[in-house]
């Protein structure tokens, strides 16, 4: 079993819809976690990051962590065509420094 | 725009020769770390320095790779006599602390014939 799992897709939704990505994870060491966007042949470019459970709002994105369940999410309002992308969800403990990634979900927003 | 710079952007070479890869991360972080990213898979940790010590090696790291951050500034990962499994994107980011968030550069992508 990975560390952290992400459905891969792909995910196609109608511009101006909200879009819901989610990752789960299984090592409980995880204390922060980061969500990324990556652009075809692009490196990921950050998003959000989260150093504990509830929720963190920055523009048109909110992060999600329910550490109890270990699930976390990635909301999108408002999406735009320029949202279509990979999103990777990572976690990673107080105890090392690596980020462990999922495999990534690949978002289509439709105009 | 002062990011994360990785160079090059691509490098395609025959099996069994050396190559080379650059990182000059963001000006004043003073953590370095290398990823690999395969397609259709996550980034995985290869290693990572704090200044010009290296501190933490993934399994990943065979012997054949080696990679040095000689002044705490820019960082070069070397692979030795390439194989076709090391095709991949490798990826340099940097942090400004510990447990910091992380700011990737667009990567090198390797292709070996």
């Amino acid at each position: 079993q990975k560390e952290v799992e992400q459905d891969p897709g792909p995910l196609s939704v109608p511009e101006g819809a909200i879009v819901s990505l989610n990752c789960t994870y299984s090592n409980s060491a995880f204390q922060y976690f980061m969500w990324y966007r990556q652009y075809s042949r692009k490196g990921p470019e950050l998003l959000m990051y989260t150093y504990s459970s509830g929720n963190k709002e920055d523009g048109r994105f909110t992060a999600q962590v329910d550490k109890s369940s270990k699930y976390i999410s990635l909301f999108i309002r408002d999406s735009q065509p320029s949202d279509s992308a990979t999103y990777l969800c990572a976690g990673g403990d107080f105890g090392n420094e690596k980020l462990t990634f999922g495999t990534g979900t690949r978002l289509t927003i439709i105009p | 725009d002062t990011g994360v710079s990785q160079n090059p952007r691509h490098k395609i070479t025959k099996r069994g020769q050396n190559v080379t890869f650059r990182c000059d991360p963001i000006s004043e972080h003073n953590r370095l770390y290398w990823y690999r990213q395969t397609l259709g898979q996550g980034p995985e940790f290869l290693t990572y320095f704090q200044n010009e010590a290296q501190l933490e090696k993934s399994r990943l790291l065979s012997d054949r790779f080696s990679a040095e951050r000689p002044k705490g500034s820019f960082s070069t990962l070397e692979i030795q006599r390439t194989e076709q499994g090391d095709s991949a994107m490798y990826l340099c980011a940097s942090s400004l602390g510990r447990n910091q968030p992380q700011h990737f550069g667009d990567g090198t992508r390797l292709s070996i014939l």
